[in-house]
């Protein structure tokens, strides 16, 4: 069965180094999401991405998370200058076609758990 | 904008007896939502989905919900518990778009033997 990867499993980092959480979503998939869970609070969503381009953002993605699609399969979120307040699991999630009557489950990678130090 | 609210943030059931896990949604439009569960140091399985069709949904492991839009609710029940549904249970909302979904502080369910 086609499943969403993320690597790494785990990333250990100092403040102010820079990180990139890489995940690969399924192969037909179109739409792409980052989402983290601090640890014992709720999953809150980061981006959605479609089409090479941000469709959603929250507030917590400010100027130093970006995301791509740099070559047509893995999907990255980058933290630019990491702080000790973005150690989370961050989760990677795509989708197929969108919309009313189309497919629209999430599926979900396994988790890429960051600790800032 | 989209919300959920899961009114429980643990739930206690012995083996053997049923599960009921509340969520209530606030949505301006016929919302989409979804229930996942997490089980320890894994990442998110969707259990089942509302998307405007029957409005009790089957998923998977003997899962259930209801959409009651007279309540803004879509209430998670099982039959018979498990000690294998010992996890924690998300209640989640999507936008109209299906750009940003929402989801809810979690349920943990114990599963007593």
């Amino acid at each position: 069965e086609p499943e969403v990867t993320q690597t790494p499993s785990h990333q250990v980092t100092q403040m102010g180094q820079e990180v990139i959480l890489r995940c690969v979503p399924i192969s037909n998939h179109l739409y792409f999401y980052w989402y983290r869970q601090i640890l014992g609070q709720k999953v809150e969503f980061l981006v959605s991405f479609y089409n090479n381009e941000i469709s959603e953002k929250s507030e917590i993605f400010d100027d130093q998370f970006s995301v791509e699609r740099p070559d047509g399969s893995n999907f990255t979120l980058k933290i630019r200058s990491t702080k000790l307040e973005d150690s989370a699991m961050y989760f990677c999630a795509s989708t197929g076609q969108l919309g009313l009557g189309s497919y629209n489950e999430q599926f979900f990678g396994p988790g890429t758990r960051l600790t800032v130090l | 904008a989209q919300s959920v609210t899961q009114l429980d943030s643990h739930v206690s059931v012995s083996e053997g007896t049923p599960v009921l896990l509340r969520c209530n949604y606030s949505s301006s439009y016929s919302p989409s939502l979804f229930w996942y569960v997490q089980h320890p140091n894994k990442g998110l399985q969707l259990l089942l989905k509302y998307t405007s069709a029957a409005t009790l949904v089957k998923g998977i492991n003997g899962f259930e919900a209801e959409f009651k839009k007279s309540e803004t609710s879509f209430h998670l029940t099982k039959p018979s518990a498990h000690m294998s549904d010992a996890a924690e249970y998300f209640c989640v909302v999507s936008d109209r778009n299906f750009n940003k979904f929402y989801f809810g502080s979690g349920t943990k369910l114990n599963v007593k033997p």
